[in-house]
């Protein structure tokens, strides 16, 4: 079947916007993940989903972030007032349950102006 | 947090040529994963290599949890194989990673 889709691909954003990213994870795989990874450095996790469940938040960066994923599947990424610095791209993963390889998604190039 | 280390940060070779990408990390860790983020920016999954020895085609990797450290061989490179490799470990039951800087690697005709 197909793999991890996001969308947009790219986002641009003027500063102080609100943006919304989504992730559609491969069916059947209850743990979806988000990364943030800046320019030559390497992903950096963000948050964690267990089905519907948000059972690690700890890489937020800030209140402005949000995610959820609340039938278990699609996720979204909200990112509000949008600051210079928020500018990424955002990948999100997903696989199956308990341990095991995770598989990403071509990520959301934000740009934020 | 667990801390990971990748070496060296840039490769560059010839066709053909082979080589040994490092990871160190710096606590257990009971995941560990090897990916390619090619020229597009794609991340791939190479290996899920927690402990022991993998192969697929010219690529394999090793690794030896109790000192720490992972290896990710590459045999008869090609130019295809350029692009980042990451290192992603992690202790948590879910799969958590922490990802290295990377080794920017170059393959030449």
């Amino acid at each position: 079947g197909a793999g991890v889709s996001q969308s947009p691909r790219y986002k641009v954003a003027k500063r102080g916007q609100d943006v919304a990213l989504r992730c559609d994870p491969i069916s059947g795989h209850v743990s979806l993940f988000w990364y943030q990874q800046a320019l030559g450095q390497g992903p950096e996790f963000l948050t964690y989903f267990q089905n519907e469940a948000q059972l690690d938040k700890s890489g937020l960066p800030s209140d402005r972030f949000f995610a959820e994923r609340p039938e278990g599947s699609v996720s979204t990424l909200k990112i509000q007032r949008t600051q210079q610095e928020d500018s990424a791209v955002y990948l999100c993963a997903s696989s199956p349950p308990g341990l095991a390889g995770i598989l990403f998604g071509p990520g959301t190039r934000l740009l934020v102006l | 947090g667990i801390q990971v280390e990748q070496s060296p940060p840039d490769l560059i070779l010839q066709e053909g040529a082979n080589s040994t990408l490092r990871c160190n990390f710096s606590d257990s860790v009971n995941n560990l994963q090897w990916f390619h983020q090619n020229p597009w920016g794609q991340l791939i999954n190479l290996f899920y290599i927690p402990s022991g020895t993998k192969q697929n085609g010219r690529l394999s990797a090793t690794t030896v949890a109790t000192e720490r450290y992972s290896l990710l061989y590459i045999s008869s490179s090609q130019t295809t194989d350029s692009g980042v490799y990451f290192c992603g470990a992690g202790g948590t039951s879910y799969g958590k990673l922490t990802f290295g800087q990377g080794t920017i690697l170059t393959v030449h005709p």
